[in-house]
């Protein structure tokens, strides 16, 4: 599975646009990245997930790049309940044996008022 | 998103006691579950995939006769800790797929004295 890095933090004010970028040089062909949101003492939440492009849903745009070598989160006016732990993960998640995840040391985004 | 329980959300016991833990997919049938461990301040670690109807695979140092798992079922997977003790104490969180995209659990927090 391919390894990723992320930075291991970020500070934001609210309602800011905060991109977390994630380098994941050696992803595979069948690979899918993955966000995750981790609050203390919870489960991870998932976020977004894509192959390439751009992806948009309610909370969140993922942008990966033709090469797919890195890919950034985007998260729009954030709020201090958006202060968590953000992975990235890469894998091919869409087999059930290929299913495993291997989690980076994340990124910790603390939001300021 | 598909909804992942635990059960129990937070258990002490004494060392040398064995703790049982369950995880449920709601809403969907799973066949492959995964339990991970995460201690403080630290990411999430694999232990293991739990297979329905067959023996769960382990990863690299985790012993699979310590931490027993139990797939009886398409919604149901087990972690027991047998002989628990003091270093055990963590946060386990299991997951599973309906469709590629891992969900997780709320994670149960383990306190052996």
């Amino acid at each position: 599975l391919a390894k990723t890095t992320q930075p291991i933090s970020m500070d934001s004010y609210e309602g800011q646009e905060v991109n977390i970028t994630c380098s994941h040089n050696n992803i595979a062909t069948n690979d899918y990245i993955t966000w995750y949101q981790q609050f203390p003492s919870q489960g991870p939440r998932f976020i977004i997930q894509g192959y390439k492009t751009k992806v948009t849903n309610e909370v969140a745009s993922l942008f990966i790049p033709a090469d797919r070598k890195s890919s950034t989160l985007s998260l729009p006016r954030v709020s201090l309940s958006d202060t968590a732990v953000y992975y990235c993960l890469v894998g091919d998640t869409r087999g059930s044996t290929l299913g495993r995840l291997y989690f980076g040391r994340g990124t910790q985004l603390t939001v300021w008022p | 998103g598909a909804v992942v329980s635990q059960h129990p959300s937070r258990v002490i016991c004494k060392s040398g006691t064995s703790v049982k833990i369950e995880c449920r997919s709601l809403d969907f049938q799973a066949t492959t579950m995964f339990w991970y461990r995460q201690f403080p301040k630290q990411s999430l670690m694999l232990m293991a995939t739990s297979n329905e109807g067959s023996k769960a695979t382990y990863e690299q140092g985790v012993e699979k006769d310590k931490f027993l798992i139990n797939h009886a079922s398409l919604t149901l997977s087990t972690l027991t800790v047998t002989s628990a003790h003091p270093e055990d104490s963590s946060f386990y969180i299991c997951s599973a797929t309906p469709s590629g995209t891992q969900y997780f659990g709320p994670g149960t927090r383990l306190l052996v004295l």
